[in-house]
This record gives C-alpha cells, structure tokens and sequence, in this order.
C-alpha cells in the first residue's frame, strides 16, 4: 500500500514568513511522529500523537513550532516566524500503534529559510 | 540517559568487501528496542531491522546481519559482499518511550 507521504518536497522561504508542511501517515496507522534533521543536531524528535491523545510536545525547539492532527489522520506541522536556524529537512512518521511498532518515514519536506 | 553511538563517520569500501557499522547504545530499561534505517541519496529513511532486548539472536537477511550483544550495549550491523546500491547512510536508533534516540550515523561508499 502507499507509504508516508509529505508535502511540500521542498520548501523556500523568508525569514519570519510562516510555513505550514504536510504529512500524510500510512492507513490504518494510528501513531504519527514529526522529526527534524538537520547538519548541526543530526535526527532529532519534535512531536507525536498516537489516536486522540494529548501530543507528547516534548521535543518541539521553540513556541513557535505547533503540530496539529485532523480526524486522526493528516497532520500539519507549523513554524511561525521562521528563522535561518530552522532550515532542515522535516521528516513525519507513522506507526500502526504507539511505542514498539516500527515507524515508517516520509520523504521528508526540506525547509529554507532565506 | 538515553543514548546512540554511532563513532563510524564515513567508511569507504570497494565493491564485494564485507563491512560492518558498529552502534552503541546506553539505556537504564530492561525492555527497550532497537532498529537500524538506511537514508540513501534520495533522502527517505528506510526501515531495515527491529529488535528487542529479549531476542539476543542474531539476524539475517541476505547479505544483511546484525549482530545484537547486550553485555556491551552494542548492535552492530554487517554487510557481506557491498555493492554500490549499499552506498548510503545507516542510522542506528533506540526507542525511548514512544520516540526514536538516533545516532549520528554512518555513510558509507561502496566503490565499484
């Protein structure tokens, strides 16, 4: 069946602009997880949410990064006031459970900030 | 603390060499997983192998096997007979309650 799906591939954009990136989790999955990668602090996690839980917000850098899942499905990740430093490429994830179950990775959306 | 050493920063090896990837991990749980993803050129990580701390077998796949001991922490994946399509970054990862620790990672190049 089809896999993780992201969107945009590639994002440009100005410093202090908003941007907003898709993730589109396999069926049937019901956790779904935000990562980032970039040069500097190689993968590092951002944020999850597994069915209608509370998302585990524990890994997001600044208060100007929120996550939002609709219907337990497609969730989108927003950078507000983006800043140079948030250039990297964002991967999303999905699981068929939450914990040991193997997650599966998109193709990631890269984000520049000019 | 929760942590993945990957101390291999790029391996280069020619074509039909065997090469291995070492990964160290630290962790208080008793119960915890670790898996292995390859990140080739396009940029997708793809999934390769789970384990658990309670399967010390080792695994393998094709020209893939992994070699898990727990008495030095260390999950170590090896590669008979490289070929170019191996050329990539491997990732080493731990879970960590519901999210992945990951190593630095190591690239290697197969040359033909």
């Amino acid at each position: 069946g089809a896999g993780v799906s992201q969107s945009p591939s590639n994002k440009v954009t100005e410093k202090g602009k908003d941007v907003e990136l898709r993730c589109d989790p396999i069926s049937g999955h019901t956790a779904l997880y935000w990562y980032r990668q970039s040069l500097g602090q190689g993968l590092e996690f951002l944020i999850y949410f597994q069915g209608n839980s509370a998302p585990d917000k524990s890994g997001l850098p600044s208060d100007r990064f929120s996550a939002e899942r609709t219907g337990g499905s497609v969730s989108t990740l927003t950078i507000q006031r983006t800043q140079q430093e948030d250039s990297a490429v964002y991967l999303c994830a999905s699981s068929f459970r939450r914990g040991a179950d193997t997650q599966y990775f998109g193709p990631g959306t890269r984000l520049t900030v000019l | 603390a929760q942590k993945v050493t990957q101390a291999q920063t790029e391996i280069s090896v020619v074509e039909k060499e065997d090469v291995t990837l070492d990964c160290v991990y630290e962790t208080r749980d008793t119960t915890y997983y670790l898996f292995w993803y390859k990140q080739p050129p396009s940029g997708e990580l793809v999934f390769l192998i789970r384990r658990n701390s309670f399967d010390e077998q080792n695994e393998i796949s094709g020209r893939y096997s992994w070699n898990f001991q727990k008495s030095t922490s260390s999950f170590n994946f090896t590669i008979t007979a490289s070929q170019v399509v191996d050329s990539a970054v491997y990732f080493c990862a731990l879970r960590n309650t519901d999210k992945l620790i990951f190593g630095t990672g190591t690239r290697l190049q197969v040359f033909p």
